[in-house]
C-alpha cells in the first residue's frame, strides 16, 4: 500500500477547529483514503474515509485535494476526548489485497488544551 | 453502538508457556482480525479470518500462532511458546462485510512475557 506523511504531532485548544494533514503523493486511482484514531490505551476506531470527494460524517469532515496527493481530516470543534493518535491510511481495492489489512504508520499526536 | 470484547484485557504469563487471548467479535460480522502493537512501535497486522478459515497472514504470524472460532461468538489467538517479544497490547477487530470496510476494533489484551 502506498505511503503516507503526516505531522508527528499537533496541538489545538478546546471548542476550536483542529485540521490534520496527510500527504499521499504516490496514490493511486485506487486507493481510498482512510482515517482511524486510537484514544490512550484503546483500539484504533474508524474516523472517515473516501476517494475523491469531500466527506461528512457525525465525527468528521474529509477534504481531499483534487490532485488526490493530499487529505485534511478535519474536527470540528475539538474536544478533550479528540486527543488520541490520528492514522492516514490508503487501502488499495482494486489490486486484491486483503479486506481489513490496513498499514498503519505513526500518525499524528493530537493534544487537546482545555 | 455493538462493540468487540476482548478479555483478559491484561495476562502475564512466563516465558514457554502457552496463552489464549479470547474475541467476541460483533455478532452479525464476517471478517476476523488480530492486530498487535509492541509498546511505543506501529500497530500491525497478524491474520485475518474468514469462513473458518485463515485468508491472510503476515510474516509475524508463525507456527507458534494460530486462530481458531470454536463457535458462533468466539475468536481466539493461540500463542503456543511465548517469547519474551510477544510482549504487546494485541487487538481483535472485526468487519461486517466485504461491502463495507470499516474496521471495528476491540480495547485490547495486554500481554507480558517474564
Amino acid at each position: 500500500d502506498a505511503k503516507t506523511t503526516q505531522p508527528n504531532s499537533m496541538e489545538s485548544n478546546e471548542e476550536e477547529p483542529v485540521h490534520l494533514p496527510c500527504n499521499h503523493s504516490t496514490i493511486s486511482g485506487t486507493d481510498y483514503i482512510h482515517w482511524y484514531r486510537q484514544l490512550p490505551s484503546q483500539g484504533p476506531e474508524y474516523v472517515i474515509h473516501g476517494l475523491t470527494s469531500n466527506v461528512n460524517n457525525r465525527m468528521a469532515s474529509l477534504a481531499i485535494a483534487e490532485d488526490r496527493k493530499s487529505s485534511t481530516l478535519i474536527l470540528h470543534r475539538a474536544t478533550l476526548r479528540d486527543a488520541a493518535v490520528y492514522y492516514c491510511i490508503l487501502r488499495d481495492y482494486g489490486r486484491g489485497s486483503t479486506l481489513g489489512r490496513l498499514y498503519f504508520g505513526r500518525g499524528t499526536q493530537l493534544t487537546v488544551w482545555p | 453502538e455493538p462493540e468487540v470484547t476482548q478479555t483478559p484485557s491484561h495476562q502475564v504469563t512466563q516465558m514457554g508457556q502457552e496463552v489464549i487471548l479470547r474475541c467476541v467479535p460483533i455478532s452479525n460480522h464476517l471478517y476476523f482480525y488480530w492486530y498487535r502493537q509492541i509498546l511505543g512501535q506501529k500497530v500491525e497486522f497478524l491474520v485475518s479470518f474468514y469462513n473458518n478459515e485463515i485468508s491472510e497472514k503476515s510474516e509475524i504470524f508463525d507456527d507458534q500462532f494460530s486462530v481458531e472460532r470454536p463457535d458462533g461468538s468466539n475468536f481466539t489467538l493461540k500463542i503456543r511458546s511465548t517469547k519474551l517479544e510477544d510482549s504487546a497490547m494485541y487487538f481483535c477487530a472485526s468487519i461486517k462485510d466485504s461491502s463495507n470496510e470499516k474496521l471495528f476494533f476491540g480495547s485490547g489484551t495486554q500481554l507480558s512475557v517474564l
